[in-house]
């Protein structure tokens, strides 16, 4: 079983669409949760971290569910710039961090 | 500007050559990091740096070596033992050993074969 898993699309949405993406986690002693967006071809960019409590920043909430190691990301009224690939990112332990293999969006007019 | 910097952007391999990716940063921090990136897939950690003159190897380490002998400096050296080294590369860096440290990273460099 892969360290962080999620589902890699791609998911293609119209623009107003909402949309969620998941990922899993199999390290239980994981220590904290981030999503990052990364465009073709470009370096990785923090979109948020993911708190136990669920945040939300704008249009982006994420969740996080310790007991079933489950990560969320929603993305609510779409916009074309949204679409990109969002990697899973997870802090094993001690700055130990792995990544998904991203889930793929494209948002069309 | 405070940031990390990797060069070259595009670099070419010869068989049985050793190359050699630059990462700097001016961000005064801590921890950095190499991650290798395929085609429609993650990021997949080399290795990583904690504190000067230490490093540890992460899950695809064979093939290839680092340095960190400042601590603004990572370099990672693809060598000839490494058969399938064509990727883009990904250097970051974090301010602490933490766990609740987010990632820089730099514009990352195109490695092929000739």
């Amino acid at each position: 079983r892969k360290e962080v898993e999620q589902d890699p699309g791609p998911f293609n949405v119209p623009e107003g669409a909402t949309v969620a993406f998941n990922c899993t986690y199999s390290n239980s002693a994981s220590q904290s949760f981030f999503w990052y967006r990364q465009d073709c071809r470009k370096e990785p960019k923090l979109l948020m971290s993911v708190y136990s409590s669920g945040n939300e920043d704008g249009r982006f909430t994420a969740q996080l569910n310790r007991a079933s190691q489950y990560i969320s990301l929603l993305i609510r009224d779409s916009k074309l710039s949204d679409s990109a690939t969002y990697l899973c990112v997870v802090n094993k332990n001690n700055n130990d961090m792995r990544f998904g293999a991203g889930t793929r969006l494209t948002v069309k007019p | 500007d405070g940031g990390i910097t990797q060069s070259p952007k595009y670099l070419f391999r010869k068989e049985g050559q050793n190359v050699t990716l630059s990462c700097e940063q001016n961000l005064n921090h801590d921890a950095m990091y190499w991650y290798r990136q395929d085609p429609g897939q993650g990021l997949r950690l080399i290795y990583y740096s904690q504190i000067v003159n230490d490093f540890q190897k992460g899950d695809i380490a064979e093939g290839y070596s680092v340095s960190r002998e400042k601590k603004e400096s990572f370099p990672l050296t693809v060598t000839s033992a490494q058969k399938n080294p064509t990727a883009f590369y990904l250097c970051a860096s974090s301010a602490s050993t933490g766990n609740n440290e987010k990632l820089f990273f730099g514009s990352g460099t195109q490695l092929s074969v000739l």
